[in-house]
């Protein structure tokens, strides 16, 4: 069965530092692999989408950016954080049209 | 961007009521919709998935679709204290991304 995984759980950052999130998927080839932002008591914001290695589009101009160095791996990376990036990231994949099913997320908090 | 709305509630329900859920998308593309649960601080889980007009039933879920209103509703029947969370609805981008695009949720409490 397929499973992601997401990592850090939570995390505490200064405004102004890097950052870097990992999303993998075990289990199945060529996923499409999306990362998500939820703000307190708001719904998903797509901020970025992957259908191959190397292939990333972005939803909405922000202070991030995605990588997708292998087939099964998504990164989400930041120069220099700012308040407004604290919130709930989630990882998500599908298999082509089919349903999309998420990672346990990353709680970020910016200090 | 599309855009789905929900009613933000909270939708409060007694024990053994059913609760009924509504959402409407704007783009008449979509073609997929979907149903997530969403626990306090937890990630959102896939409970129905809905692709054609009428009514799905999946145990206590009933998911309903009509296109023509660009409208999709989840009844739960018999509901339990358990239910008590955020109802994501979701649409998709209908290309080959397979883009989802969620509602800010409806919170439902349930009432022992």
């Amino acid at each position: 069965s397929q499973t992601i995984h997401q990592w850090p759980a939570t995390l505490v950052q200064p405004v102004g530092s890097p950052l870097s999130l990992e999303c993998t998927v075990e289990g199945t080839s060529n996923p499409n692999l999306y990362w998500y932002r939820q703000a307190a008591g708001r719904g998903l914001q797509l901020l970025f989408y992957s259908v191959g290695i190397g292939q990333i589009s972005s939803e909405v101009p922000q202070n991030l950016s995605a990588s997708r160095p292998q087939d099964r791996q998504f990164i989400l990376s930041s120069k220099k954080l700012l308040l407004s990036d604290s919130g709930f990231y989630l990882c998500a994949w599908s298999a082509g049209n089919q349903p999309q099913h998420f990672g346990d997320g990353t709680r970020l908090s910016i200090l | 961007q599309k855009e789905v709305e929900q009613n933000s509630g909270p939708l409060s329900v007694p024990e053994g009521a059913i609760a009924s859920l509504n959402c409407t998308y704007s783009d008449r593309v979509s073609q997929s919709f979907f149903w997530y649960r969403q626990y306090s601080g937890k990630s959102p889980e896939l409970i129905m998935s809905i692709y054609s007009n009428g009514d799905k039933e999946d145990g206590r879920f009933t998911a309903q679709l009509n296109k023509a209103s660009q409208y999709v509703s989840l009844l739960i029947r018999d509901s339990q204290p358990s239910d008590s969370a955020t109802y994501l609805c979701a649409v998709n981008s209908g290309d080959n991304f397979n883009k989802f695009y969620f509602g800010s949720g409806t919170k439902l409490n349930v009432k022992p």
